[in-house]
Parts: structure tokens; sequence; C-alpha cells
């Protein structure tokens, strides 16, 4: 809907699974963000990719784990997680200034989110 | 500290009413500021932003925002509600803080539930 897609858009796994959240973006942009929403608390901010290179990560539990491959698809990986990780995950991209400057909008574009639910 | 605040949990509107969300915000430097909304089990999309130039900012669906410097405010304003305005909406702030490293993220605020009544 908006250039953002995430796959699955629902997911419902047991504390000792492992599975993977996908992430692609077709708008071109060089910057790829993790978000998690839950109930009654304020977006919060995961992981940030910039060209590629991870350059955030707010205190985020190793059961969570990004990865990167590439500018268009961003993944995040779940092992052991907690009942306390179901949430929305929303994944986010924008167009930042690259290295030798240039206009950089900061304006996100986001997914539909996966929801995800950890019994 | 930068941060973004959303008074309101709740607004609530007749349809066919003017409606406001508001949005206030601290930053060091110019802001950079944003309005997004999100309907139920989505993501959130993007409304409208202001860089620099013209204090009042039109965006999407009809909705407009006005940049207040003095009040470092930043309401989302529409004048005339429809029942289909009902959704979340977040307003945030460009992270000056920098260089590298978080500078160019967006603080979010708590979002605020717009209710549009028939």
């Amino acid at each position: 809907e908006t250039g953002v897609t995430q796959t699955p858009r629902h997911l419902v796994m047991g504390m000792t699974n492992k599975k993977s959240l996908k992430c692609e973006q077709h708008l071109g942009h060089n910057a790829m963000y993790w978000y998690k929403q839950s109930a009654k608390k304020p977006l919060e901010l995961m992981f940030v990719y910039n060209f590629k290179e991870q350059t955030e990560n707010n205190s985020v539990p190793s059961r969570f784990s990004p990865e990167c491959p590439n500018s268009s698809h961003l993944f995040l990986h779940l092992h052991t997680l907690q009942p306390e990780d179901s949430a929305l995950y929303l994944c986010a991209s924008s167009q930042r200034a690259g290295l030798a400057g240039g206009e950089s909008t900061d304006t996100q574009y986001f997914g539909p989110g996966t929801r995800l639910t950890v019994l | 500290a930068q941060s973004v605040a959303q008074p309101e949990d709740q607004v609530n509107v007749a349809e066919g009413n003017p409606l406001t969300v508001k949005c206030t915000y601290s930053v060091s430097g110019n802001p950079y500021l944003f309005w997004y909304v999100q309907y139920p089990n989505r993501g959130l999309q993007f409304l409208l932003k202001y860089i620099t130039g013209d204090n009042l900012v039109k965006g999407s669906y009809g909705f407009e925002a006005e940049f207040n410097k003095s009040q470092t405010s930043f309401h989302l304003k529409k004048p005339s509600a429809l029942v289909s305005d009902s959704a979340l909406y977040f307003c945030a702030v460009r992270d000056t803080r920098g260089p590298g490293g978080s500078q160019g993220n967006l603080i979010f605020g708590k979002g605020t539930k717009l209710s549009v009544k028939p």
C-alpha cells in the first residue's frame, strides 16, 4: 500500500520456535527501520540500518536479531521469544542524506506490520 | 531532551465539525515535524510534514497543520471531520542529535485516538 511490504501479516509462535519477519521496500530508499508497537505503549524504535549498516540498537534483547542484506530488504529473526514480545512489528524506510551530502527528507514510509503472538 | 507530546489520549468530534489534534515538541535546532495516521491493524501512513517555509502545511485527506514556533506546537486540523477519519494519529519530530547516530530518526508521540461520531 505504501511501497513497503511485510510478510507474514500474522504470526503465532511458541516460545521455543524460530521464525523470521521480512520487510521489502520498493521506494529506492537507503535506510530501514524496525519498530515495536504494543498496546497502550509508545512506538518503540528497535533497529536502524543506514546504507545497510546497523546504526542503532535500542537495547533490544538478543532474542531479536536483525539482518539487512541489501538496502531493499530487512529481516528480523526471532528465537526463544517471551509472551510479552507479542506486538505489532512495523518496518519503515526513508531516504537519508548520503555520505557526500544531498537532500534527505527523513520522511519514513511504513509497511502494514506483522501481528506477532507468542504463546 | 528531544521529545514530542500529544496531551490528549482521545479526541471526540461530531461529523462535520472541525477537529484539532494537539502536538508540542522540544528539539534543538530547526524542527522537522510530521503527522502520521494509523487505521486498525495497519501501518502508519504519512499525512504531512513541516520542514521550512509557510507555517500552514496542507496534507492528505484534507488535513492541515500549523507550525507555531513561539508555542513549539504543530497541531493537526481539519475543517470538517468525517467518520472515516476515526483512527490513531501520531506526531513526530526529526531527531537532531548528531552527527551520525540517531540524527535523522523520528521521535514519535504516544498517539491520539480520534473518534468521529455521525
